[in-house]
């Protein structure tokens, strides 16, 4: 069962638009949140984390929107460019322990 | 800045054998952690070391096994390997001891059970 569930699997978006993928949590024990950015054959890269005091963190054109009483958080990316095409996942880790939960991945294609 | 290194980046194995990956962490991080990745999956939690001791557990096989050394790098063990171990094993690593949640992962092992 995929404790952190994300959408779109895939999302096709215009080079300068903004891209926004969105994930759902039901364990209200999770106490961090980052986002990690693949490219195909490569490790994960950590693009920006947030923990579940805050509504909201920009970093660059990447922001996550954190709603805690939907359980909700997304990212969106502004300005998208070619070179963003690549697989996001969103995480969550449970107070304390050091488990990443990684969503089910997203594919992003940015068309120039 | 210095990165997870992993070793080595490809391997290919056959079934029944063994193999070992390696893992040498960001310098002064105190945690590893291993993931695997398979094919068009999120990657899942194996198991995780802070100084030197095991500190988390996931889905690791019994024929897995790891450990942490002084100088802090980690090596994962695969015996018996099956066609199903092939994946992407990814070691990512953090300091853990300032409560820091962030983990930084390395550019992966490719392994290959034919």
């Amino acid at each position: 069962q995929q404790q952190v569930k994300q959408s779109p699997q895939s999302l096709i978006v215009q080079k300068g638009g903004i891209s926004i993928i969105n994930c759902a949590y039901e364990n209200t024990a999770f106490d961090y949140f980052p986002w990690y950015q693949q490219f195909p054959g490569k490790g994960p890269a950590l693009l920006i984390a947030i923990r579940p005091d805050v509504s909201e963190k920009k970093e660059g054109r990447f922001t996550i929107s954190f709603n805690k009483s939907a359980k909700q958080f997304s990212l969106h990316i502004m300005d998208s460019q070619p070179g963003d095409s690549a697989t996001y996942f969103c995480a969550a880790i449970f107070q304390g322990a050091q488990k990443l939960v990684f969503g089910q991945g997203t594919r992003l294609t940015i068309n120039p | 800045a210095a990165g997870v290194i992993q070793s080595p980046r490809h391997l290919i194995k056959e079934k029944r054998e063994t193999a070992t990956l390696k893992c040498y962490p960001i310098p002064r991080h105190d945690t590893v952690y291993w993931y695997q990745q398979g094919p068009g999956q999120d990657p899942q939690f194996l198991i995780s070391f802070y100084e030197k001791m095991q500190s988390d557990k996931g889905s690791i096989p019994d024929r897995f096994s790891a450990q942490q050394f002084s100088d802090y790098h980690s090596e994962l063990n695969m015996s018996s390997l099956e066609l199903g171990d092939s994946a992407l094993y990814f070691c990512a690593s953090s300091l853990w001891r300032f409560a820091s949640y962030e983990q930084y992962f390395g550019p992966g092992t490719r392994l290959t059970v034919t």
